[in-house]
């Protein structure tokens, strides 16, 4: 079956620019989950939604960050005002409820920031 | 200190070697233990996941967790060119109802044919 995916999978922006990364998670995942990974570096938490809910949003590192899930499926990453730091592979992963179930990862979206 | 401390490598072993990996983590919250294989360009897979401390094995793969310790590690057998890439551990922590994963920075294994 399909699993996660993620839009684009490359993105180069100027810095100061606006940009959003999308996941379309597993049908019937209700949980989702974004990360950051720079180079060299394990994957961050970012923010953990479950259904249409930011259950914990403790890993944005700042309000230039936000992220949505309106229905509960997929997800958009909002980052403003674009630093050349913010450049890392993004990740999303989603998962059945339960601390038991495994989380699924897309294959990322790599956000450049010049 | 960070939560979990992983060494980097990188990892260089011949074909058909034990490889063993390992971390270490300070939060004796983390109650969940998982390794992922990343490859290059991917996202991680996840290859095993354990709960208790012992040993949990499946084929070539034996996940180890020391809770008195605060060590894991992951044996891989009779290495194989397909098993290079980078191995992540991560960990769970349940308080506050998230389930937010910690990971490790990551060992990058090559396995020579």
């Amino acid at each position: 079956g399909a699993g996660v995916s993620q839009t684009p999978s490359n993105k180069v922006t100027e810095k100061g620019k606006y940009v959003e990364l999308r996941c379309d998670p597993i049908s019937g995942h209700t949980a989702l989950y974004w990360y950051r990974q720079s180079l060299g570096q394990g994957p961050e938490f970012l923010i953990y939604f479950q259904g249409t809910g930011a259950a914990d949003d403790s890993g944005l590192p700042n309000d230039r960050f936000f992220a949505v899930r309106p229905e509960g499926s997929v997800s958009t990453l909002k980052i403003q005002r674009t630093e050349r730091g913010d450049s890392a592979v993004y990740l999303c992963a989603s998962s059945l409820f339960g601390s038991y179930n495994e989380q699924f990862f897309g294959p990322g979206t790599r956000l450049t920031v010049l | 200190q960070k939560e979990v401390e992983q060494d980097p490598g990188p990892l260089s072993v011949p074909e058909g070697a034990i490889v063993s990996l390992n971390c270490t983590y300070s939060n004796s919250a983390f109650q969940y233990f998982m390794w992922y294989r990343q490859y290059s360009r991917k996202g991680p897979e996840l290859l095993m996941y354990t709960y208790s401390s012992g040993n949990k094995e499946d084929g070539r793969f034996t996940a180890q967790v020391d809770k008195s310790s605060k060590y894991i590690s992951l044996f891989i057998r009779d290495s194989q060119p397909s098993d290079s890439a980078t191995y992540l551990c991560a960990m769970k922590d349940l308080q506050g109802g998230s389930e937010k994963l910690v990971f490790g920075k990551g060992t990058k294994l090559t396995v020579n044919p």
